[in-house]
């Protein structure tokens, strides 16, 4: 079993919608948890960080942490072409430092 | 752009080569990171160093290894290769120890044939 699972998709939405991207995880001990998006040929870049569990809102985005379920998900409100990705959840927890274990990615679309 | 360099943006060798991947970090930034990112595995931390030593350790094979130099840039060196180390190799650099927001680069694509 994978530390952490994520539907790869693909996930296809029309402009306007909103979006749900969800992961599980295994590790009960994970504290941090961190969504990236990543374009085609870039790296990833960091959109939320959280720690424990609870709610995070920047701008369109939502994170959620529920840790009793072990599943965390990202909210997309208003969707825009732009926000077409690949979204990777990762998570980690203090006892071994800063590895992070990457769910594999959901790709996005966002249909004009 | 995040500020994280890395060269070659694209390698094509043969099974059995070395080939060394470079990574100069963010200017400030202390540790860097190494991942594999493959369409099967998704992304895979392989190891990290702190200022020069080696801090955490993940799924890297014994034909990989790494360094970081003084100047902080950082050097993976995969030998002995073989068809399924073809992957997106990515470095990512942070502030800190621990915890930090990690910055990716933009990667370089080994293919081996």
């Amino acid at each position: 079993q994978k530390e952490v699972e994520q539907d790869p998709g693909p996930l296809s939405v029309p402009e306007g919608a909103i979006v749900s991207l969800n992961c599980t995880y295994s590790n009960s001990a994970f504290q941090y948890f961190m969504w990236y998006r990543q374009y085609s040929r870039k790296g990833p870049e960091l959109l939320m960080y959280t720690y424990s569990s609870g709610n995070k809102e920047d701008g369109r985005f939502t994170a959620q942490v529920d840790k009793s379920s072990k599943y965390i998900s990202l909210f997309i409100r208003d969707s825009q072409p732009s926000d077409s990705a690949t979204y990777l959840c990762a998570m980690g927890e203090r006892n071994t430092g800063n590895q992070f274990y990457f769910g594999t990615g959901t790709s996005l679309t966002v249909i004009p | 752009d995040s500020g994280v360099t890395q060269t070659p943006k694209h390698l094509i060798t043969a099974t059995g080569q070395r080939v060394t991947l470079r990574c100069s970090p963010r200017s400030g930034d202390l540790s860097v990171y190494w991942y594999q990112q493959s369409l099967d595995q998704g992304l895979q931390f392989l190891i990290q160093y702190y200022n020069g030593e080696e801090r955490a350790k993940g799924n890297i094979l014994e034909r990989f290894s790494a360094q970081q130099f003084p100047d902080l840039h950082s050097e993976l060196n995969l030998s002995s290769l073989e068809l399924g180390d073809s992957a997106l190799y990515f470095c990512a650099s942070s502030v800190g120890l621990a915890w930090d927001e990690q910055f990716f680069g933009p990667g370089t694509r080994l293919t081996v044939l």
